[in-house]
């Protein structure tokens, strides 16, 4: 079972580059990096997933070292709208029939930006 | 416009009644799932279905039954057997369970129901 560990909350301020550590020391061989993204009463939405070395979608940067026993996400020159719940997920692999791999969402790192 | 609706968006209910949530998705995918959210919490899985008239518990099934006989819906019902209801439910509907490749496929998520029992 690939278990993350990310802090709790963060806070940053507009035009900050935002980096949210995740470590995953047990991920399996195979395994991706998943980030999402969550507003308050809303559900989650995908943000960015990786393997390995660096991964940059229009929203983050998503960077995995060598080891791949954690991940960065990295969000450039935030805004107040960038203030969520930010997941980061590794799958936990084919325990139940049928082979599915589900995603656990632990609670996740709350993200403050300030004026 | 493809997505996932939720519906209602707030519920109340008395204790000791059912009620059901609706799910529906224009995706054309084939797994949907129901998570529960507590406040301040991350997401359980409740139940969820990889295809159609196929369906698996998740970590918290005890309380809630569902259904699905048709590919677009995913209904949850809260029974009066779930001992704390009160919560925020998401739906999620993904292309299939389980990987595309090696990477997991992207779930996409419902507004959610905030269901409160009085």
């Amino acid at each position: 079972l690939a278990k993350t560990t990310q802090p709790i909350s963060m806070d940053s301020y507009e035009g900050q580059e935002v980096n949210i550590t995740c470590s995953h020391n047990n991920i399996a061989t195979n395994d991706y990096i998943t980030w999402y993204q969550q507003f308050p009463s809303q559900g989650p939405r995908f943000i960015i997933q990786g393997y390995k070395t660096k991964v940059t979608n229009e929203v983050a940067s998503l960077f995995i070292p060598a080891d791949r026993k954690s991940s960065t996400l990295s969000l450039p020159r935030v805004s107040l709208s960038d203030t969520a719940v930010y997941y980061c997920l590794a799958p936990e692999r084919g325990s139940i029939s049928g082979g599915y791999n589900k995603l656990i969402f632990g609670a996740g790192t709350r993200l403050a930006v300030h004026p | 416009d493809g997505g996932i609706t939720q519906s209602p968006k707030y519920l109340f209910r008395k204790e000791g009644q059912n009620v059901t949530l609706s799910c529906e998705q224009n995706l054309n995918h084939d797994a949907m799932y129901w998570y529960r959210q507590d406040p301040g919490q991350g997401l359980r899985l409740i139940y969820y279905s990889q295809i159609v008239n196929d369906f698996q518990k998740g970590d918290i099934a005890e309380g809630y039954s569902v259904s699905r006989e048709k590919k677009e819906s995913f209904p949850l019902t809260v029974t009066s057997a779930q001992k704390n209801p009160t919560a925020f439910y998401l739906c999620a509907s993904s292309i299939e369970a389980g990987l595309a490749g090696v990477s997991i496929n992207e779930q996409f998520f419902g507004p959610g129901t905030r269901l409160t029992v009085l």
